[in-house]
């Protein structure tokens, strides 16, 4: 059974913590990783696809790592801020699908 | 280029009325795919289709059907709803073609409730 796990499954932070979420996932016949960005009333937006091992890629304060050998990645905020408050998918490319993790929702307080 | 576009954006439906869900996009992506999304449960994939005139169930495809006559829309239907079809229906389109996906591009959801 193919599953994708994420944690923690909620976090609550003050403004200017950094933080970081944990995924998953399979790591036989890996073909890609992927994070998105999914905020209350919106559809989920890719923040990165990572297809190599020890990729790190970074977009402002938002970075992700990936381990494939041992089956996880990183996901990393640096100076949370406010407008950061939103569900953080992982997802794994099985084929011709991606198989979603439940997500890490994010709160930032001012 | 408005992307990913779903029809229409809310709706109510009574148990065992029939609705169709419209999905369409404007960037000639090959992948298509109907999700669900229900509290604590992620995404859950329902039905998608590589290619026009190609359909494949996914994890949750009971109750529904689709369909893919054009390359630019794919449709889902419930021929007979449940309350337990009370949920957000997501599109989405992979602009990728070699078998794996790459890159979903969403579009902006449809709350269904069932009565």
């Amino acid at each position: 059974i193919l599953n994708v796990e994420q944690s923690p499954q909620s976090l609550h932070v003050q403004e200017g913590d950094s933080t970081n979420f944990t995924c998953s996932f399979p790591s036989s016949n890996f073909y890609a990783l992927h994070w998105y960005r999914w905020e209350t009333a919106k559809s989920p937006e890719a923040l990165f696809v990572m297809t190599l091992n020890g990729d790190e890629k970074k977009k402002g304060r938002i970075s992700a790592t990936l381990n494939t050998k041992e089956g996880y990645s990183y996901l990393y905020i640096k100076g949370s801020q406010p407008e950061d408050s939103a569900t953080y998918l992982c997802a794994f490319s099985w084929a011709d699908k991606l198989i979603f993790g439940t997500g890490t929702r994010l709160q930032v307080f001012p | 280029n408005a992307g990913v576009t779903q029809t229409p954006k809310f709706r109510v439906l009574k148990t065992g009325q029939s609705m169709t869900l419209l999905c369409a996009q404007d960037m000639n992506h090959e992948y298509m795919y109907w999700y669900r999304q229900d509290p604590g449960m992620g995404l859950r994939l329902i039905h998608y289709s590589v290619g026009e005139g190609t359909t494949a169930k996914g994890e949750v495809p009971d109750g529904y059907n689709v369909s893919r006559l054009k390359k630019q829309n794919f449709l889902l239907g419930l021929e007979s709803a449940a309350p337990s079809q009370t949920s957000v229906y997501f599109c989405a389109s992979d602009r990728t073609g070699t078998g794996v996906s790459y890159e979903q591009y969403f579009g902006p959801g449809t709350r269904l409730t069932v009565t």
